[in-house]
């Protein structure tokens, strides 16, 4: 299948500061990306919904300036938690659908707010 | 409103035994239903939708638009079946997005 990656895997940041997380697509084209949170043994929460060169669709109830999106390509979507506090720290998914095809998931980064 | 609906957080069954994790949703016209996988620290990848009508690793799904369910059968659940288990729906026009039920925990003992 498909290949999603997202980098880090890991990220331990101070409160206060930002963070940014990369999705990209390795061998096919994502015309659309979604970026998911997972709590621990619970289900995934839909954030947001980017289009290649368009404004990112978000969820009711999360916050757009928190969360920043940027799709600038179609191998390439990133997700920046800005003044990250404690309660952001979570398990943040991406995954990627091209023209005609399922999605794929990466495999998570798991933020850590201190 | 769009809602998955998995009513066992956790299901834990002998090899060998039958297994049925249910999924129920609830969608204003004809969703497309999946079913993903979680292995133990790896990636969710999908393992079956409702439009392929398709047995993977065993496992089948069948669609009863009646019901509103999607449940997740396999007849002989093996010890590699462990995983987390997630249900999701996919509506008409909605930008490809997928949502998901709260996961079922499939513990297969030997």
């Amino acid at each position: 299948g498909a290949v999603v990656s997202q980098h880090p895997s890991r990220v331990i940041c101070k409160s206060g500061t930002s963070v940014k997380i990369e999705c990209r697509s390795l061998d096919f084209q994502a015309t659309t990306m979604f970026w998911y949170r997972q709590f621990p043994k619970q289900s995934l929460m839909l954030m947001a919904t980017s289009n290649e060169g368009s404004k990112a669709t978000y969820e009711q109830g999360v916050e757009k300036d928190k969360f920043l999106i940027n799709h600038a390509s179609l191998t390439l979507s990133t997700l920046t938690v800005t003044s990250a506090h404690p309660e952001d720290s979570s398990f943040y998914i991406c995954s990627a659908r091209g023209v005609n095809t399922e999605a794929f998931f990466g495999q998570g980064t798991r933020l850590t707010v201190v | 409103a769009q809602r998955v609906t998995q009513p066992e957080k956790l299901l834990s069954v002998f090899k060998g035994a039958p297994v049925e994790l249910k999924c129920n949703y609830s969608y204003s016209g004809s969703p497309e239903l999946f079913w993903y996988v979680q292995y133990s620290r790896q990636r969710l990848q999908l393992l079956l939708r409702h439009i392929s009508r398709e047995s993977i690793k065993g496992f089948t799904a069948d669609l009863n638009k009646g019901e509103t369910s999607f449940h997740l059968k396999k007849p002989f659940a093996q010890e590699e079946d462990s995983a987390m288990y997630y249900c999701a729906l996919r509506g008409y026009n909605q930008g490809g997005k997928l949502i998901f039920g709260q996961g079922t925990e499939l513990s297969v003992k030997p």
